[in-house]
């Protein structure tokens, strides 16, 4: 059972254009997400996370939008850029006591010239 | 401190022996996580320390598998008697704080692959 979905496993988009990762989740339970790049042969490195208090959060080029009532959080990089393609992985995490992160699959995300 | 460290890098073993992969994380980051990640998939939880105590190993896929972290700082993971389905990346993680919301730094994974 998934508790993180991100249903698009390949999003490509030219550069200097928005690109837009989505990500949902089925447990209510959920408190803090955070969005994490992957390079090939490289482990995941941290990007820009949201408290679920929060509806956005911005950490220059890249935003985090969260609906809580949606269940649903995006990832916004704006002007994309050739060293953003990577994988995205959208991870989240209970509030109120310490646990591992739960992962989305990722999406690869592909910036075209 | 470069970063967290994981070795070997790569692991290549037969089925039914038993492997051990070290984790070093940053120094002075306290809590310590393991993650698993087969291909096409986001990496899942396995087990998390907090200094040396273990605060959660139901998540660990089997009585195979275990992890330690002895003098609180770094730690290794074991899984005896390997098998095929074992194969994948394994992934060391550390963060500073007692909090449920830390960011947490990755190391480079070991990857593992049963013959």
């Amino acid at each position: 059972d998934q508790q993180v979905k991100q249903n698009s496993p390949s999003l490509s988009v030219q550069e200097g254009r928005i690109s837009i990762l989505n990500c949902d989740y089925t447990n209510s339970m959920f408190d803090y997400f955070l969005w994490y790049k992957k390079y090939p042969a490289e482990g995941p490195t941290f990007l820009i996370s949201i408290s679920s208090i929060k509806d956005k959060n911005e950490d220059g080029r890249f935003t985090v939008f969260l609906n809580k009532s949606a269940k649903h959080l995006s990832l916004h990089i704006v002007p994309s850029q050739p060293g953003d393609s990577a994988v995205y992985f959208c991870a989240a995490i209970p509030g109120g006591g310490a646990d591992g992160l739960t992962f989305g699959k990722g999406t690869h995300l592909i910036i075209q010239p | 401190d470069t970063g967290v460290s994981q070795n070997p890098r790569h692991k290549i073993t037969k089925r039914g022996q038993n492997v051990t992969f070290r984790c070093d994380p940053i120094s002075e980051h306290n809590r310590l996580y393991w993650y698993r990640q087969t291909l096409g998939q986001g990496p899942e939880f396995l087990t998390y320390f907090q200094n040396e105590a273990q605060l959660e190993k139901s998540r660990l896929l089997s009585d195979r598998f275990s992890a330690e972290r002895p003098k609180g700082s770094f730690s290794t993971l074991e899984i005896q008697r390997t098998e095929q389905g074992d194969s994948a990346m394994y992934l060391c993680a550390s963060s500073k704080g007692t909090g449920p919301n830390t960011e947490a730094f990755f190391g480079q994974g070991t990857r593992l692959t049963v013959v």
